[in-house]
């Protein structure tokens, strides 16, 4: 069974610098998708951003962009200049058979 | 589009009780699922479907039933609530029948509570 882990139950960072959310996952697969995804306090969940493995490009969306490291199953997410509106609950998630979550990272930004 | 709706948005049930979930969706998606998130962890698959007709177990099956009739309608049933389903249980959707690699869209989600 594929298992994703954050390492980082909380992390705070100060509005408009950048974080760093670690994840990485397991998985004997060789395609496969991987994805974040934002909740926020509504509990609402977000998609922030997608990468498909066979892609060796990491996907960007705004501030928000990837270090995908295939062979070291690792996949973090970077938030540039950070917003109060960034505070929430980040998941990552791993798609081969359904989504594979993991236990999430709380970002607070310090305003 | 009201995209995916999801009722009740909380409900308090007895042990032993039975309950189904609704979950809707208007966007003409094949693959639809259950999830369900517990304090301190990310969401756990419950069951799935890749189209009417179909579904599959996802990670924590035990306890719950789905059927799929018809695309827009997925309803997930307890049939004898226990205090261990207390969670908050999100229905999703997303376009291709994969499942994986499609956005999926979430629900708002229903906060149940088994006493």
């Amino acid at each position: 069974a594929q298992t994703v882990t954050q390492s980082q139950p909380e992390m705070s960072v100060q509005e408009a610098e950048t974080v760093t959310l670690s994840c990485t996952y397991d998985t004997s697969e060789s395609d496969y998708y991987l994805f974040w995804y934002k909740q926020p306090p509504s509990r609402q969940m977000i998609l922030v951003i997608r990468q498909e493995a066979y892609k060796q490009q990491n996907a960007t969306e705004n501030r928000f962009s990837v270090n995908f490291q295939k062979a070291a199953k690792s996949f973090s997410l970077k938030i540039s200049d950070s917003q109060l509106g960034d505070a929430a609950m980040y998941f990552c998630a791993y798609g081969a058979d359904g989504l594979t979550f993991g236990k999430g990272t709380h970002l607070i930004i310090q305003p | 589009n009201a995209g995916v709706t999801q009722t009740p948005k909380f409900q308090v049930l007895k042990t032993g009780q039975s309950m189904t979930l609704q979950c809707a969706q208007d966007m003409n998606h094949e693959y639809m699922s259950w999830y369900r998130q517990d304090p301190g962890m990310g969401l756990r698959l419950i069951h799935y479907s890749v189209g009417a007709g179909i579904t599959d177990q996802g990670e924590v099956p035990n306890g719950y039933n789905v059927s799929r009739s018809t695309t827009e309608d997925f309803p997930l049933r307890l049939l004898s609530a226990a205090p261990s389903q207390t969670s908050v249980y999100f229905c999703a959707s997303s376009r291709l029948n994969t499942g994986v690699d499609d956005e999926q869209y979430f629900g708002p989600g229903t906060r149940l509570t088994v006493t």
